[in-house]
């Protein structure tokens, strides 16, 4: 099956500077991957997706990269904020045979102001 | 839209006893809805698919009858954690899925408190 990694598994940054975190996934099949955004005791959220035909994708300050031949893809947010303060968890997926959802294992993001 | 509630939000019982946790779609009908553990600090922990209408798929070293999964409709699927003990308190949260997109939607989460 699918094996996703995460790293770091915490960041610190300081308001204003720009927070990358990588994930590595083993199944070549997997063709679709999001980033959640998780606050203290809330929901997962959605914030960004790609897919295997994209390289990059970007919504305001919050950018995903995916290299296929190296298996990794990435999550870059710039100009950080404080309320960019959560867990980050990255997902990879081979739709749409593959229904489940393989999560890395988290990276609790600390904006500092 | 794509709006996913859970319920209870929280609930306390006595070891023995069965809680019942719901999960519905609001907006759209999810064909497939899936149900996860997370311990603190930790990842999302896959515990079953389902899809209406058809029997759930548990993971690996999952308890299907400890964990009964009914997803009874294109709207509702429901969680019952069968005689619960402290072991089982954690947090539930479910997600679904609908045939328009790829991506789930997670309910609030329900935390388990079991004495």
């Amino acid at each position: 099956g699918e094996n996703v990694e995460q790293h770091p598994s915490t960041l610190s940054v300081q308001e204003g500077d720009s927070a990358v975190i990588k994930c590595t996934y083993s199944d070549s099949a997997s063709n679709y991957f999001p980033w959640y955004k998780q606050e203290l005791g809330k929901r997962p959220q959605l914030i960004i997706d790609i897919r295997s035909n994209v390289g990059e994708k970007k919504d305001q300050r919050i950018a995903v990269t995916l290299n296929k031949t190296a298996k990794h893809f990435s999550l870059h947010i710039t100009e950080t904020q404080p309320e960019d303060s959560a867990v980050y968890f990255c997902a990879a997926s081979s739709l749409p045979t593959g229904n489940q959802f393989y999560f890395g294992t988290g990276t609790s993001l600390t904006v500092i102001p | 839209g794509a709006v996913v509630s859970q319920h209870p939000s929280w609930v306390i019982c006595k070891s023995g006893t069965s809680v019942k946790i719901e999960c519905r779609s609001l907006d759209f009908q999810a064909t497939t809805m899936f149900w996860y553990r997370q311990f603190p600090k930790q990842s999302l922990m896959l515990m079953a698919t389902s899809n209406e209408g058809s029997k759930a798929t548990y993971e690996q070293g999952v308890e299907k009858d400890k964990f009964l999964i009914n997803h009874a409709s294109l709207t509702l699927s429901t969680l019952t954690v069968t005689s619960a003990h402290p072991e089982d308190s954690s947090f539930y949260i479910c997600s679904a899925r609908g045939g328009w997109t790829d991506t789930q939607y997670f309910g609030p989460g329900t935390r388990l408190t079991v004495l």
